[in-house]
């Protein structure tokens, strides 16, 4: 079980926005920076947001990420087919001295 | 672009250790301010960071993991390597290297780029 609590699956209509949201505490996201990753059906994760809401080169801005206390978010506008995937959170437990991630969401655009 | 390529058997025993080389091309593993690290994936579950290491020294490692795992870098041969010891079917995952911008102090990290991955099974 992740410190990090994300739901276990969303669903948009194509072209709709859709939030995932990552819960942690004082010990992790509060004081630590969060980045999330996108990981495509048997690929590798690919970063998409760093420093909570910062794009990587070649990243569309049609993702992006918020912080606020102890929860994270991920947004991702005009949702296409090609999104469907997991996404992750991850971040600094001070508390446990561990980078962790959130369990996971997975996105299906219906 | 730098590209991280995983290598190493695909089938452990019960109770031996498991060893696994990341190469770096296109990329330096001699780059300040970057580590290098690597995180699992067990079939159909979430990533788990095991550790990573700086390329002249100093190595953070999961604290649930910290007594099996040793990483280790080879500037000249521009790679890096894991070690886990004395593993179960419980180890059994999709290993991942991939580059580690790491703050510690301040709790800043990201991942990028990553290997494609190697699954290693844990099975007599």
């Amino acid at each position: 079980q992740s410190v990090l609590t994300q739901p276990p699956s969303v669903s948009a209509a194509p072209g709709q926005k859709v939030t995932i949201s990552c819960s942690g505490s004082s010990s992790n996201i509060v004081n630590s920076y969060v980045s999330w990753y996108q990981q495509l059906p048997g690929t590798a994760p690919k970063l998409l947001i760093y420093d909570n809401n910062k794009r990587p080169s070649g990243i569309p801005d049609r993702f992006s990420g918020s912080k606020s206390g102890t929860s994270a978010t991920l947004g991702i506008t005009g949702l296409q087919t090609g999104d469907e995937a997991d996404y992750y959170c991850a971040t600094w437990d001070s508390s446990l001295g561990d980078v962790v991630f959130g369990g996971g969401t997975k996105l299906t655009v219906l | 672009q730098l590209q991280l390529q995983e290598s190493g058997p695909g089938l452990v025993k019960p109770s031996e250790t498991l060893s696994l080389t990341c190469t770096v091309s296109n990329g330096s593993i001699s780059s300040s301010n970057y580590y290098w690290g690597w995180i699992r994936q067990p079939p159909g579950k979430g990533l788990e960071w095991i550790g990573s290491m700086y390329y002249s020294g100093g190595t953070y490692y999961n604290p649930s993991l910290k007594s099996r795992v040793i990483i280790s870098v080879d500037t000249s041969k521009n790679h890096f390597s894991l070690k886990l010891s004395s593993v179960t079917a419980a180890d059994t995952a999709v290993y991942y290297c991939a580059r580690h911008k790491g703050v510690f102090i301040v709790g800043r990290h990201w991942f990028d780029p990553w290997g494609q991955g190697t699954l290693v099974t844990v099975s007599s």
